[in-house]
């Protein structure tokens, strides 16, 4: 069973750069799984995506995030990881990281993180 | 970007009614969307792919139908633990982000 796990700061200075790695386990980051992606959700709100990376190292973004935004892949630690730069408290929220459909003879399914908390703060 | 609308924001009903909610998509996603269930404090949860395919270990209750811009979510019979918000999600190839809807929320009546 594929699973994924968030690390990280839980806590950001205004201005500074949020940093997250996603760890997959279970499974191979290469195989399996076309993209792996982030996802936030601010505290009461809804769900907003962030961004992905493909197996093959290309990038799609959120166009609202675009420009302080950088997603990439580390095959040899099994993570991909999320870097966004001058952050403001609209940042604030839960940060997931999922995988893309995996997909066998009996159907699909697709894997989360169990989400992590980051505040944006001074 | 592609905008997708929930409706309704809330949906009220009492466990074993039929829940219809609905997901339009602002242009053309073909079939490349996906519904989700999410409870509090829970990652979202996955239901339906690809707008009517049942994801591995999703009970039969529930069923997604609809293409292009118009999709529709449908519990036949609310079971207790499936009052939750739902979210719709696109997928398209082009433009090559993604985006979700806003969740509706099913409550208890």
């Amino acid at each position: 069973q594929v699973q994924l796990q968030e690390s990280g700061p839980g806590l950001v200075r205004p201005s500074q750069t949020l940093s997250l790695t996603c760890t997959v386990s279970g499974g191979s980051i290469s195989i399996g799984s076309s993209s792996w992606s982030w996802i936030r959700q601010p505290a009461g709100k809804g769900l907003e995506w962030v961004g992905r990376v493909y197996t093959s190292g290309s990038t799609n973004y959120n166009p609202s995030l675009k420009s302080r935004l950088t997603i990439s892949l580390d095959t040899s630690k099994n993570q991909f990881s999320l870097k966004l730069s001058s952050v403001t408290a609209t940042d604030t929220a839960v940060y997931y990281c999922a995988s893309s459909l995996y997909c066998t003879n009996t159907g699909c399914q697709d894997f989360w993180g169990q989400g992590t908390l980051v505040t944006v703060s001074s | 970007e592609i905008v997708l609308t929930q409706s309704p924001a809330t949906l009220s009903l009492s466990p074993g009614e039929r829940a219809t909610l609905s997901c339009r998509a602002s242009q053309s996603v073909s079939n490349y969307l996906v519904w989700y269930q999410q409870k509090p404090g829970q990652a979202p949860r996955l239901l339906i792919y690809d707008a009517s395919s049942r994801a591995i270990g999703i009970p039969a209750r529930f069923s997604g139908s609809g293409s292009g811009t118009d999709f529709t979510l449908t519990i036949s019979s609310l079971e207790p633990e499936d009052f939750a918000v739902y979210y719709c999600q696109q997928r398209s190839h082009w433009p090559p982000s993604s985006t979700f809807g806003q969740g509706t929320k099913v409550e208890i009546k």
